[in-house]
């Protein structure tokens, strides 16, 4: 069972655009929205997240939009640049069964291109 | 700055063979999380470790172990390794807290069976 889904699987877009990459979630459990980055070669590092009782948080050219009533949670990126391309995955944090620790739960990921 | 390292970029291994994946950090974290990346799949959970010895199966642990005898070290075992297991993967490293704890991920071991 997927518990986050994201779309698109990949997505191209000119220097300049504004790429946006959509989630949705279903356990109300979930508690705390992260983004993560990936360029080739490299681990997922931390980019922007969100709490479900903000409805948008901006850092610099990115912005989370949250819809806590339709579950859903989307990124977007301001002026794309080709330095911008990598993998992003959006995940979602529950508790564990007994409340004590938190896992982290991953979208399968977009592959994001910025054309010069 | 954090630092995740994984002891190997890319393994190679033959079917059957006992694997053994290394990671450490150097950040006294109490979390240590063990993941498979796969294209269009994602990031799968495998294991995770909120203390030393402790241990909570993640999304697919079948065919996996892990071994935590040191807070800094957390290591993920594959008993008989399998074509299927081909893949990357990923350590990585929280403090244990709220929700809102950032994960430190290394750079992966890409593992081909063979």
């Amino acid at each position: 069972q997927q518990q986050v889904k994201q779309s698109p699987q990949s997505l191209i877009v000119q220097k300049g655009g504004i790429p946006i990459i959509n989630c949705a979630y279903e356990n109300t459990a979930f508690d705390y929205f992260p983004w993560y980055q990936q360029f080739p070669g490299k681990g997922p590092a931390l980019l922007i997240a969100i709490r479900p009782d903000v409805s948008e948080k901006k850092e610099g050219r990115f912005t989370i939009s949250f819809n806590k009533s339709a579950k859903q949670f989307s990124l977007h990126i301001m002026d794309s640049q080709p330095g911008d391309s990598a993998t992003y995955f959006c995940a979602a944090t529950q508790a564990n069964s007994g409340g004590s620790n938190y896992k982290l739960t991953f979208g399968k990921g977009t592959l994001l291109t910025v054309n010069p | 700055d954090v630092k995740v390292t994984q002891s190997s970029r890319y393994l190679v291994k033959r079917t059957g063979e006992k694997v053994f994946l290394e990671c450490v950090q150097d950040m006294d974290h109490e979390n240590m999380f063990w993941y498979r990346q796969d294209p269009g799949l994602g990031l799968r959970l495998i294991y995770f470790s909120y203390d030393v010895k402790m241990k909570e199966k993640g999304d697919i642990p079948e065919g996996y172990s892990v071994s935590r005898e040191k807070k800094e070290r957390f290591s993920l075992i594959l008993e008989s390794a399998s074509t299927n297991q081909t893949s990357m993967y990923l350590c990585a490293s929280s403090l244990w807290g709220g929700s809102n704890t950032e994960a430190f991920f290394g750079q992966g071991t890409r593992l081909t069976v063979v």
